[in-house]
């Protein structure tokens, strides 16, 4: 069925920039659209950003708009959310997840932001 | 304030039956937009539980059901075990908001 997992995170300074990365391995990368989904200490799921299959459609919450950038590289089976500006109010965890339904979920990767 | 509501908690005693309520609005659910549920146990990623309203996927048993009608839907699951415990979220589309994606706020599922 394929799995994917998370990598990149750790302690960020606010205002600090980090880039997580999500290697997909088990099934056909390139025809999923992917997501970003992430856990405040907590707190429930929010959704985080989305990418197509191409890069053709990209989309973001409010919250993380003109901070947050998703990308994707086919080649490389690999999904990416560069995160610049932090704020404290993103600590979080952040988990990748293949196409809605959100049938494939990484274990997550820990983001705090703090001082 | 989620987009989809959810009672932040329920409880049963193994055996018994249980239902988790989800309740949107015309702008998603009742937009005929598909509902999935997901399952998470504590500490670890949640994991799909149904798709599409009322769809399990290999694997998961069938205790566990949902259904949907006008602007909200129920996961019901029938045989409580104590392995059960867990939160339990809600998600589907919204044509209105940017958010696009949204979920329930979650319940948390106590096996007595």
């Amino acid at each position: 069925e394929g799995q994917v997992v998370e990598s990149g995170g750790g302690l960020v300074q606010p205002g600090g920039s980090r880039r997580l990365t999500c290697a997909a391995s088990g099934f056909t990368f390139r025809i999923y659209n992917m997501h970003w989904v992430r856990q405040a200490p907590g707190k429930g799921l929010e959704w985080v950003s989305y990418i197509s299959s191409s890069s053709s459609v990209i989309y973001y919450t409010d919250s993380v708009k003109g901070r947050f950038t998703i990308s994707r590289d086919n080649a490389k089976n690999s999904l990416y959310l560069q995160m610049n500006s932090l704020r404290a109010e993103d600590t979080a965890v952040y988990y990748c997840a293949r196409e809605s339904p959100l049938s494939i979920w990484g274990q997550g990767t820990v983001v705090t932001v703090s001082s | 304030q989620s987009v989809l509501t959810q009672p932040p908690s329920v409880s049963g005693a193994p055996g018994q039956r249980v239902t988790i309520s989800c309740t949107g609005s015309t702008s998603n659910i009742g937009a005929g937009y598909d509902v999935h549920w997901y399952q998470q146990l504590p500490g670890t990623a949640p994991k799909l539980l149904i798709y599409s309203n009322n769809n399990r996927p290999s694997g998961v048993p069938d205790r566990f059901s949902a259904s949907k009608s006008g602007t909200s839907a129920s996961l019901a699951i029938a045989g409580l075990q104590a392995d059960d415990e867990a939160d339990y979220y809600c998600q589907s589309y919204d044509r209105n908001l940017s958010v696009y994606w949204v979920f329930g706020g979650g319940t948390k599922l106590t096996v007595l």
